[in-house]
């Protein structure tokens, strides 16, 4: 299993509220993605990392922001929670590679529920 | 953007039968195309991937082929068996540096039955 932790695995929390997800990689590889996963929508990306202080966003990011000091660390922040935001949020890293694709890998997920 | 089609949305079949399930994608740049499998609960994992290059793929009982010019690619399982049970997503991307904006596919919720 790649090397990649996110914390915590489930939280509560209520309208309004900030919340920090972290994901924690011991991999040590370049790219880092937040995807949130919703019945009848699949995984769907909400930022993405492309090194130390290089984010950008996904096809999700409203009310969404991120942050990559380390590179083996990547923060998602709901700067004020709404309940629309409930959901499982699932972290992915792939590697450089050179002339093809390389596979994401996914943490364990963080369950999030916004009441 | 890409949009990733993906039918059925629930399958069921016996045990020993084949499986298939079929996505479509827009983009005709898009060229590499994993699929994952997602047990209840659990983390999506890697099971197979094909890129552009290559029109089929086997690992074991998995396969999976790829159409470019209908712009479709299947996830084919044979011999199934109960822990084959699971919700299985297809993906697709460009790109060739190994950093992929990944666009998926609604999934496909397969039950095997003893």
């Amino acid at each position: 299993d790649a090397g990649i932790t996110q914390s915590p695995r489930h939280k509560v929390t209520e309208t309004g509220t900030p919340v920090t997800l972290r994901c924690h990689q011991t991999e040590n590889h370049r790219y880092m993605y937040w995807y949130r996963q919703d019945p009848g929508h699949g995984l769907r990306l909400i930022h993405y990392s492309y090194g130390v202080k290089d984010t950008d966003k996904g096809e999700v990011s409203d009310g969404y922001s991120v942050s990559r000091s380390k590179t083996e660390d990547f923060l998602l922040t709901l700067e004020s929670a709404t309940s629309s935001q409930t959901s499982v949020y699932f972290c992915a890293i792939s590697e450089l590679g050179t002339g093809f694709n390389q596979p994401q890998h996914f943490g364990d997920g963080t369950r999030l529920s916004i009441l | 953007g890409e949009n990733v089609e993906q039918h059925p949305s629930t399958l069921s079949v016996q045990e020993g039968d084949s499986a298939v399930i079929k996505c479509t994608y827009s983009d005709s740049a898009s060229n590499y195309f994993p699929w994952y499998k997602q047990e209840l609960g659990k983390r999506p994992q890697l099971i197979i991937d094909i890129r552009s290059n290559v029109g089929e793929k086997k690992d074991q009982r998995i396969a999976v082929t790829l159409n470019k010019t209908a712009k479709h690619f299947s996830l084919h399982i044979t011999e199934t068996q109960p822990e084959d049970s699971a919700v299985y997503f297809c993906a697709a991307s460009k790109g060739d540096t190994g950093f992929q904006k990944l666009v998926f596919g609604t999934g496909t919720r397969l039950l095997v039955s003893p």
